[in-house]
């Protein structure tokens, strides 16, 4: 069936520093793909999404590009800030579902 | 941010006992899921609703219930709790739904429960 695999971290970044977090996916055809964040204590939030090959999704500084020939959608931000301390799951979607990874715990100092 | 309330937020019973976690939701969004969150496995569909009163089954449904009687209310249902039904339990609401080719999903902010 359709999976996530993701990095499963924690990762531990100073602030400013670049940041990576591999996904790729298993899937039968063309999923969309997202990445949701979760801050402490909360729900899980959409952080940016891509609906189709070679699309790219940004938002608050971090992107990640659809790349159908290595089934991947890493997740990157440049420079990263204390307050993107979180866990950030890839997902798809699949018929009435939505797949996730298992999550990257972010943990961002000063 | 989309109107999803959980409750209750916190819960501890014991193994046996039944429990049912509430969502209540102010969008009018006609899909509703359970997902439960557990360490190394991310997020798992429990079960869903389409309409009221249409459930089906997700991923891990074994010793769940549903049930949607309202367009803003979806209930879980544990019969008789388990140890192995520790975890976080999330509720989430989609307008049109997840198809294998588009979709999102709203949260709320979850509900721990924990089965001595």
């Amino acid at each position: 069936g359709d999976s996530v695999t993701q990095m499963e971290g924690p990762v531990t970044l100073s602030e400013e520093a670049f940041l990576t977090i591999n996904c790729t996916y298993t899937a039968t055809g063309y999923p969309s793909l997202f990445w949701y964040v979760q801050y402490p204590g909360e729900g899980l939030q959409l952080l940016l999404k891509a609906t189709k090959a070679d699309d790219k999704g940004s938002n608050k500084g971090f992107e990640a590009t659809y790349r159908k020939e290595t089934t991947s959608f890493h997740l990157e931000k440049g420079s990263v800030q204390v307050s993107d301390s979180a866990v950030y799951f890839c997902a798809l979607s699949s018929n009435n579902d939505m797949r996730f990874g298992a999550g990257t715990r972010l943990t961002v100092k000063p | 941010d989309a109107g999803i309330t959980q409750s209750p937020r916190h819960k501890v019973t014991e193994t046996g006992t039944p429990v049912t976690l509430r969502c209540h939701q102010t969008e009018n969004h006609r899909y509703m899921y359970w997902y439960r969150q557990d360490p190394g496995h991310g997020l798992r569909l429990i079960h869903y609703s389409y309409g009221v009163k249409d459930t089906d089954k997700g991923e891990v449904s074994d010793g769940y219930s549903v049930s949607r009687s309202k367009t803003e209310d979806f209930l879980l249902t544990l019969e008789s709790a388990t140890s192995s039904q520790t975890s976080v339990y999330f509720c989430a609401i989609s307008e049109s739904g997840i198809t294998r080719y588009t979709g999102e999903l709203f949260f709320g902010e979850g509900s721990r429960l924990t089965v001595l």
